[in-house]
Formats: C-alpha cells, sequence, structure tokens
C-alpha cells in the first residue's frame, strides 16, 4: 500500500455506543496484511486487531470488528460498545511489501 | 514477560549534533523496526533490521542509520540533526519480518 485514507480527521461517540472508523488504500499487491492500532494520550501505539488479505472472513476481536472489502480496498474498524478507554487515534496501517504503512490517523473521543 | 523498550524516553539537541536511540525488542521477537511519528501525523517507516541486515527502508536520508545486535536489540542513529527531526521515534519489534509489530514507548527527540 503506498497510500492510505482515513477520511474521518476527528469522531466522538457516546459511552455504550457503536462508532466505525473509515479506512481505505491503495496496492498493487495481492497477499498483505492490515492492522489498526490505537494510540491513547499517553503515545503507547498498541495493536487492536490484524486481517490477512487472503482471508475471506472478516477478523474479529471482542468489541472491535472489521469490514475488510479486498476489491474495494476497504478496510474500516467497528467499534461496539465504547467504553471511555477507547479515546485515542486510531491508525489503520496495512502493509506493503512487509513495511507497515501508517494512514494520518482518526482521533476518536467516547463522551461519558 | 517485558515488552518493547526504548531509551531513552526523552532527549534534547541542538541542530548538527548527532543522536543515538536505543530499542530492545520483546522476548522471541528477531526483528525491529524504526519508525518517526512527528505531531499530529501517523508514524512514517525509516528501517527494519534483521539478522543484522537493515532489511527494508523507507524514504529518509542517509543521515538515519541504524544497527542490530547479535541479542536483536537495535540502535537509531541520526547525523547532522535538523529541526525537523524533533519527532516521536517508535521502535516495534515482531518475531519474524511478516508478523505482527509490537511498539514500545517511543523516544521524544526536540532538535533546538
Amino acid at each position: 500500500a503506498q497510500t492510505v485514507t482515513q477520511s474521518q480527521p476527528e469522531m466522538s461517540v457516546q459511552e455504550a455506543e457503536t462508532v466505525t472508523l473509515s479506512c481505505t488504500y491503495d496496492t498493487s499487491e495481492n497477499n498483505y496484511y492490515l492492522f489498526w492500532y490505537k494510540q491513547p494520550p499517553s503515545r503507547q501505539m498498541i495493536l487492536v486487531i490484524r486481517q490477512e488479505a487472503y482471508k475471506q472472513q472478516n477478523a474479529t476481536e471482542n468489541r472491535f470488528s472489521v469490514n475488510f472489502q479486498k476489491a474495494a480496498k476497504s478496510f474500516s474498524l467497528k467499534i461496539s460498545d465504547s467504553q471511555l478507554g477507547d479515546t485515542a487515534m486510531y491508525f489503520c496501517a496495512p502493509t506493503s511489501y512487509d513495511k507497515v504503512i501508517f494512514g494520518p490517523g482518526t482521533s476518536l473521543s467516547v463522551i461519558p | 514477560d517485558a515488552g518493547v523498550t526504548q531509551s531513552p524516553t526523552h532527549l534534547i539537541k541542538t541542530r548538527g549534533q548527532q543522536v543515538t536511540l536505543r530499542c530492545s525488542p520483546k522476548s522471541g521477537h528477531d526483528t525491529v523496526s524504526w519508525y518517526q511519528q512527528a505531531l499530529g501525523q501517523g508514524p512514517q517507516f525509516i528501517f527494519q533490521y534483521y539478522e543484522e541486515e537493515e532489511r527494508q527502508r523507507g524514504n529518509f536520508p542517509d543521515r538515519f542509520s541504524g544497527h542490530q545486535f547479535p541479542n536483536y536489540s537495535s540502535e537509531l542513529n541520526v547525523n547532522a540533526l535538523l529541526l525537523g527531526d524533533s519527532a516521536l521515534y517508535l521502535c516495534a519489534s515482531s518475531a519474524g519480518t511478516q508478523e505482527t509489530q509490537y511498539f514500545g514507548p517511543g523516544t521524544r527527540l526536540l532538535v533546538l
């Protein structure tokens, strides 16, 4: 992936609600993988979820799930039952020939 | 099990100086990648080390160099510092070049 677009610079969601963060990317590869990372205000980058491009089944990790549309080069993240601790920058990060390419990020605020 | 560690946590240098940042990977990991994250932006890939060799490199000048030691720890060196080198420098480790990367807390570099 040479470019990654996260079209929502900032988002907010009420606690316990569901929110979806969007991501599109550009790649000429067929076999690659994609990540969502979160970076809370403390700045430690934390892995949220991983998806292999060859898998048709969307990855799920507890309250986090993805909608991976390979043909459309779209990789959105859904957060269910949002919690205050979900407040962070979220980065979409597909790989490109084993290099991880980060998007510009979406700042998510969870409102009590 | 210790995660990825980086030192120092903060550093202040002046233009033209040289700096060395250090990273110890997570136990069991043999691959180290370095990223530069400017304020408000996503991380940019600098390079990746595997088996003590630079395996991949991003679009960074030769002023940025690195090294990996036999114990898999790594150093990032930046020569002739510029004001624009001020950033958070992130180290990530993985168990192989195509595996999930886990990040350290970063080193905040300020160039005056």
